[in-house]
């Protein structure tokens, strides 16, 4: 059965630093992959998101995420950190029928 | 853009009341779905439609209906609120073959 694993729940980085979110998944086949954002209190938003080609992909907001097949990972990244950037983030996985199996979520909180 | 409403931002309920959460996207898609999202687990898919008058149970459906009488409009339905329910209710949408979903902004509920 597919899965998404996000093994941090909570991670604080300092403004102007790096930031990389962690991502595993299960999946048997080529999968779909997803990266969304959840600002307090407000509905999801697509950060980006993987289908095929490229490995690294760049999304909105200054973010990229890398697809390594070999270590089942997505993990999203950002050079430099925003105080705007905290919120909590979801990996997902495209499932049967245009499904999302969803990881648990990272809550990222910004250090002035 | 793709625009994904709900009925309420918050709403607060007592134990036994019925409650309906409603949902309205306005790109045409078939494909529409209810989460419920609690801290540490994620989004949780209660049920999905792919179509007018089609659902299918997620993994929690225990305690919740659905109706989809238009292509445009899905409601959540708690026949009788219990506490354990009190939590975050998302909407989402997405095309019969796309994985990408649009969600709504989210409907906290509040069961007392």
């Amino acid at each position: 059965a597919q899965s998404v694993t996000q093994p941090d729940i909570h991670i604080t980085v300092s403004e102007g630093a790096s930031l990389e979110l962690r991502c595993n998944y299960s999946y048997g086949a080529t999968p779909y992959l997803f990266w969304y954002v959840q600002s307090p209190g407000q509905g999801l938003q697509l950060l980006l998101k993987y289908f095929s080609g490229d490995t690294l992909v760049q999304g909105i907001k200054g973010f990229e995420a890398e697809f390594k097949r070999s270590q089942s990972s997505f993990n999203l990244r950002k050079p430099s950190v925003h105080w705007s950037d905290a919120a909590e983030y979801f990996c997902a996985v495209g499932a049967q029928g245009g499904k999302l199996i969803f990881g648990q979520g990272t809550e990222l909180s910004v250090k002035p | 853009d793709v625009k994904v409403t709900q009925s309420s931002r918050y709403l607060v309920k007592r134990t036994g009341e019925k409650v309906f959460l409603e949902c309205v996207q306005d790109m045409d898609h078939e494909n529409m779905f209810w989460y419920r999202q609690d801290p540490g687990l994620g989004l949780r898919l209660i049920y999905f439609s792919y179509d007018v008058k089609m659902k299918e149970k997620g993994d929690i459906p225990e305690g919740y209906s659905v109706s989809r009488e238009k292509k445009e409009r899905f409601s959540l339905i708690l026949e009788s609120a219990s506490t354990n329910q009190t939590s975050m209710y998302l909407c989402a949408s997405n095309l019969l073959r796309g994985y990408e979903q649009y969600f709504g902004p989210g409907t906290r509920l509040t069961v007392t």
